[in-house]
């Protein structure tokens, strides 16, 4: 089945600094690749997502980008802002009816 | 518009006690549904799927199960509490054969 793994694990950054999440999966086979954020005790919420016929996507301060080749996937964050100090996963699957595998999550700290 | 509902927000309960959570949705018809278990500090954990009524799909062998007696009807139960049962338990549905999440506000279970 689906791998997905996530690093870095912990990430702090000066506010106004850029911050860079990466995952690789194993299976040449997901095609669709969904970022969600998580804040400290509330739900994780879906902030950002691309398919595999697209190769980036952006949303304001938010960027993914994916390689099929490499079998990997990026979160970009620019211009960083306390408030997005959270938890960030990354998922990968296959079809719409198979779960979303998630990495473990990299903890993001913005430092005012 | 759809929403998901999911209770008790928290829960305390003794080792050796049941367990029924219960997660509804509203406002769509044959969703994908699911439940992740996140302990502290730590990943979402897929626990069951389903992608229909009376159909339920194991990721992790353990003492919980889970039923779906009606569409939008997703529990998770279980007959006897273990310590390490404790955790954040998340309900998740999507589009069937369309792929994003949305969560529950999800049930912060201790047992003790």
């Amino acid at each position: 089945g689906e791998n997905v793994e996530q690093h870095p694990s912990t990430l702090s950054v000066q506010e106004g600094d850029s911050a860079v999440i990466k995952c690789t999966y194993s299976d040449s086979a997901s095609n669709y690749f969904p970022w969600y954020k998580q804040e400290l005790g509330k739900r994780p919420q879906l902030i950002i997502d691309i398919r595999s016929n697209v190769g980036e996507k952006k949303d304001q301060r938010i960027a993914v980008t994916l390689n099929k080749t490499a079998k990997h996937f990026s979160l970009h964050i620019t211009e960083t802002q306390p408030e997005d100090s959270a938890v960030y996963f990354c998922a990968a699957t296959i079809s719409g009816n198979t779960p979303l595998v998630f990495g473990k999550g990299t903890r993001l700290s913005v430092i005012a | 518009s759809q929403t998901i509902h999911q209770w008790p927000a928290t829960l305390v309960q003794p080792v050796g006690s049941p367990l029924s959570l219960e997660c509804t949705v509203e406002g769509t018809s044959n969703p994908n549904l699911y439940w992740y278990r996140q302990a502290a500090g730590r990943g979402l954990q897929l626990l069951f799927y389903s992608v229909g009524i009376g159909q339920i799909s194991s990721e992790v062998p353990q003492n919980l199960s889970a039923s779906r007696p009606q569409d939008r009807q997703f529990i998770l139960s279980s007959k006897k509490l273990l310590l390490s049962d404790s955790g954040f338990y998340l309900c998740a549905w999507s589009v069937r054969g369309i792929h994003g999440y949305t969560f529950g506000s999800g049930t912060r279970l201790t047992v003790v």
